[in-house]
This record gives structure tokens, C-alpha cells and sequence, in this order.
């Protein structure tokens, strides 16, 4: 089954950092770009990141460039994003996405929550 | 940034009804056009990717046409586990941009 689960969420304070990971199986994870998609409370979707096969190719939505950080172990099936410098509108849940070029975000995980409050 | 409008906001209809969902691109997209369909508390879905190829697994009670800015969802007789927000998404520059949304809601 093919299949992404997202981990490391939580409660942070204003200027703080969280380091979400997203788990891949059921695919050969090194052939697929992956993105990182959110979703404010009662919002919309939001793409934040994505990245090459490789690693070598990495992109951001202007809001989070030098703060976020997105990485990737393909021997590990696994994905990373780094948060830095969280602001209250940071919080969201973020969704794990394999990034297909010619369909789109193809299979999404189910979400960690981020909630950035004092 | 290619901003995506979609309408109507909310679409109220009765089981059994078409429905009619539109995305305007500001610019053209081509064929990069996505629709996704999303429940209460679960991830989206996608539905259609190349504005008129069906997913895997979705029925083909879904489609999708259209091709530069103009968009169109089209379901052709709802079924109960088809009231959700649908979004449209481009993917052919950067930033990925999604459009705010349509509800499909029980009339």
C-alpha cells in the first residue's frame, strides 16, 4: 500500500523551531519529487515546498524562504522539513505530499498539526 | 504568481444533481491543472490532474475540461459521499498555487 505518515508536530512558541518528517512506503520513494502542503485552520491549501528526486532541486512560496528548510534521505524513505523563526501564521496542518510533474500531488499523508502560540 | 479564482463559493444541490465547478487562472497554465476533493478532517484527494484525466480509482461520474485560464468540474449526478470542498491547482510554474475553494453542500 502505498502510503506517506507524517510526524512532528506540536505546540512552539513565537521564534521557535519544529522538524516535521513525513515516511514513505509502498513506492520506490527516490523516483518522485515530494512537497510539503498546508492548510491554515478553516483555510485553504498552501504549497510551501518541494524537492528533486535527488535533492539537488529545492523550492519554497516566498513566506517561509530562509526560514524553512526541506530535505530528503532516499535511504531512509524519508522527508524533512526544518521550521525556523515560527510566526503565529505558520500554524496549520502540514500535509506530506509526493509531487508528480505531470499529475499533481498524487498521494497526500493525513496531516501534523503545527500550532504556533505563546 | 499565477492566482487562481474559482466560483461559485458555495454550490448548494440536491443528491442526484450536476454539478458545475469553474477555475480562472490569471494566466495560462496550459494543461497543469489539478482538482482535488477534500472531506472534513481528511487529506485531499486527487481527482483530476491534466485538466481532464481522471485519477486512479476516481468514477467517471468526475470530469475535467478546459485548457489555458478557463476550467471546468463537472460531476455529473452527486452522490452522498460527493459533499466536500473541491480545489483547482496549477502546476506548471512556481509557486504551486491552489485555488480558495467551492463547497459542494447539501441543498
Amino acid at each position: 500500500e502505498v502510503q506517506l505518515v507524517e510526524s512532528g508536530g506540536g505546540l512552539v512558541q513565537p521564534g521557535g523551531s519544529l522538524r516535521l518528517s513525513c515516511a514513505a512506503s509502498g513506492f520506490t520513494f527516490s523516483s518522485y519529487w515530494m512537497s510539503w502542503v498546508r492548510q491554515a485552520p478553516g483555510k485553504g491549501l498552501e504549497w510551501v515546498a518541494n524537492i528533486k528526486q535527488d535533492g539537488s532541486e529545492k523550492d519554497y512560496v516566498d513566506s517561509v524562504k530562509g526560514r524553512f528548510t526541506i530535505s530528503r534521505d532516499n535511504a531512509k524513505n524519508s522527508m524533512n522539513l526544518q521550521m525556523n523563526s515560527l510566526r503565529a501564521e505558520d500554524t496549520a496542518v502540514y500535509y506530506c505530499a509526493r509531487t508528480d510533474y505531470g499529475k499533481g500531488f498524487d498521494i497526500w499523508g493525513q496531516g501534523t498539526m503545527v500550532t504556533v502560540s505563546a | 504568481e499565477i492566482v487562481l479564482t474559482q466560483s461559485p463559493g458555495t454550490l448548494s444541490l440536491s443528491p442526484g444533481e450536476r454539478a458545475t465547478l469553474s477555475c480562472r487562472a490569471s494566466q495560462s497554465v496550459s494543461s497543469y491543472l489539478a482538482w482535488y476533493q477534500q472531506k472534513p478532517g481528511q487529506a485531499p484527494r486527487l481527482l483530476i490532474y491534466g485538466a481532464s484525466s481522471r485519477a486512479t480509482g476516481i468514477p467517471d461520474r468526475f470530469s475535467g475540461s478546459g485548457s489555458g485560464t478557463d476550467f471546468t468540474l463537472t460531476i455529473s449526478r452527486l452522490e452522498p459521499e460527493d459533499f466536500a470542498v473541491y480545489y483547482c491547482q496549477q502546476y506548471g510554474s512556481s509557486p504551486r498555487t491552489f485555488g480558495q475553494g467551492t463547497k459542494v453542500e447539501i441543498k
